[in-house]
């Protein structure tokens, strides 16, 4: 089974701080997407990558970055956190375009910033 | 930029029966399709998908979907639902085979009454 794993399921972070959700898979995926899953607004895309030092903004990159240094690795990174980030993070891997191969999400990390 | 709608935000029915959330893009070219579930506290997991061909496509559990290309639908019908079955549906969309960005709708809270 293809794993996405997130390295941590809950995070409360003080507003200023900087923080890093960090994202593995472990099937030698292309492609890596970090999304934003808030209640009445669905999944919605931050950023992705679709190869090692490659990142595209999503719909809704503001007030965030994102590393990807290793394939396997995908990092999502909030400069000054805000409470208005306060959010359910989810990762995700494919391989190749068009979904053909699936996308396989991992478990999330709930971040609240107080 | 393609988008997904999900006509109702929460749906509410007792157990055996019968199932459609609707779905429509908005997208004049070629797409991909597909339904996600999400049972509480647990991962997004892949129901169904359309690339081409049949356009009612059979998923996991009893769920189906059909495509109606002049409509831009792709809504998701189960004959008899089940208190399991208790989850958040997505749909989501990819613009083509040689896209990466999955856009999701807003997702459809489902609760099936014992």
């Amino acid at each position: 089974d293809v794993k996405v794993t997130q390295s941590s399921r809950y995070l409360v972070k003080r507003t200023g701080e900087k923080v890093f959700l960090e994202c593995v898979q472990d099937m030698d995926h292309e492609n890596m997407f970090w999304y934003r899953q808030d209640p009445g607004l669905g999944l919605r895309l931050i950023y992705f990558s679709y190869d090692v030092k490659m990142k595209e903004k999503g719909d809704i990159p503001e007030g965030y970055s994102v590393s990807r240094e290793k394939k396997e690795r995908f990092s999502l990174i909030l400069e000054s956190a805000s409470t208005n980030q306060t959010s359910m993070y989810l990762c995700a891997s494919s391989r190749y375009t068009g979904g053909a191969y699936g996308y396989t999400f991992g478990s999330g990390t709930r971040l609240t910033v107080v | 930029a393609q988008s997904v709608s999900q006509h109702n935000h929460h749906v509410i029915l007792s157990e055996a029966a019968s199932l459609e959330l609707g779905c429509n893009y908005s997208y004049g070219g070629t797409v991909n399709l597909f339904w996600y579930v999400q049972y509480p506290g647990q991962h997004l997991q892949l129901l169904l998908k359309y690339f081409s061909g049949d356009p009612l496509v059979k998923g996991i559990k009893g769920f189906e979907a059909e495509f109606i290309k002049s409509k831009f639908s792709f809504n998701l019908r189960k004959p008899s639902v089940q208190w399991s079955d208790t989850a958040e549906y997505f749909c989501a969309v990819i613009t083509g085979a040689g896209s990466y960005q999955l856009t999701f709708g807003k997702g459809t809270k489902l609760s099936v009454i014992p």
